[in-house]
């Protein structure tokens, strides 16, 4: 069955610390494609990242990190030198192929609270 | 493009009235998911379209939840009779029907059933 774990509710760092969300997913596809979202405070969901289940090669994006592993079934993302803009909930997401299409589940979402 | 819209951005109702949220996917895209958001549950799909046919309601709670999709440019959730419980954001997204795809999320409506 298609599921996203995120465990960790809640984190709450000081500024410039780094932070680690992590996501394990199950699938029974081979084929298939993980994303992270940001929610900020405003509500919206926001695309951060797409990963596709052939391309284990780790993503940096400024002070954003991802690192994909099959191996345990993970997709983490990291936040390098926090900020209070940071301050938001991540969901990671798994999309799969389904009857007439595909499907996109989320994982429960990650809070992160970055202090000053 | 303006982006997936939904309306109204807040619904407040008694409980047992009828409550319909709306969503206007981005033009071209011919996938449409729902979404709810709760603090305890997270971010639940409830269905989704595929031009503008529903493929996957398993994510419906009740019989009381429908959703419907008469074209490509529109969707409504009709919540009927509401409860409570049925308190949530509820978000609708739309993508081109491809699995790589990242999903374009609407702002949400807030609903609030007292």
């Amino acid at each position: 069955a298609q599921k996203v774990t995120q465990a960790q509710t809640e984190i709450s760092v000081v500024e410039k610390e780094d932070v680690t969300l992590d996501c394990v997913y199950e699938t029974r596809d081979t084929t298939y494609y993980l994303f992270w979202y940001k929610q900020p405070p405003s509500g919206e969901l926001v695309f951060l990242i797409r990963r596709n289940s052939f391309d284990e090669q780790n993503e940096i994006s400024g002070r954003y990190s991802w690192n994909f592993q099959k191996s345990t079934s993970s997709f983490n993302f990291t936040i390098t030198a926090s900020q209070v803009v940071d301050s938001a909930v991540y969901f990671c997401a798994l999309s799969e192929g389904a009857a007439g299409g595909f499907k996109t589940i989320f994982g429960a979402g990650t809070r992160l609270f970055v202090k000053a | 493009d303006a982006g997936v819209i939904q309306s109204p951005r807040h619904e407040v109702t008694e409980m047992g009235q009828e409550v319909t949220l709306r969503c206007k996917p981005i033009s071209g895209h011919n996938s449409l998911f729902w979404y709810r958001q709760t603090m305890m549950r997270g971010l639940e799909l409830l269905i989704y379209f595929n031009n503008n046919v529903p493929i996957d309601d398993s994510g419906m709670p009740e019989d009381r939840f429908s959703a419907k999709m008469p074209n490509a440019s529109f969707s409504t959730l009709k919540i009927q009779p509401s409860e409570p419980r049925d308190s949530a954001v509820y978000f609708c997204a739309s993508t081109m029907t491809a699995l790589n795809t990242e999903a374009f999320f609407g702002q949400g409506t807030r609903l609030t059933v007292v």
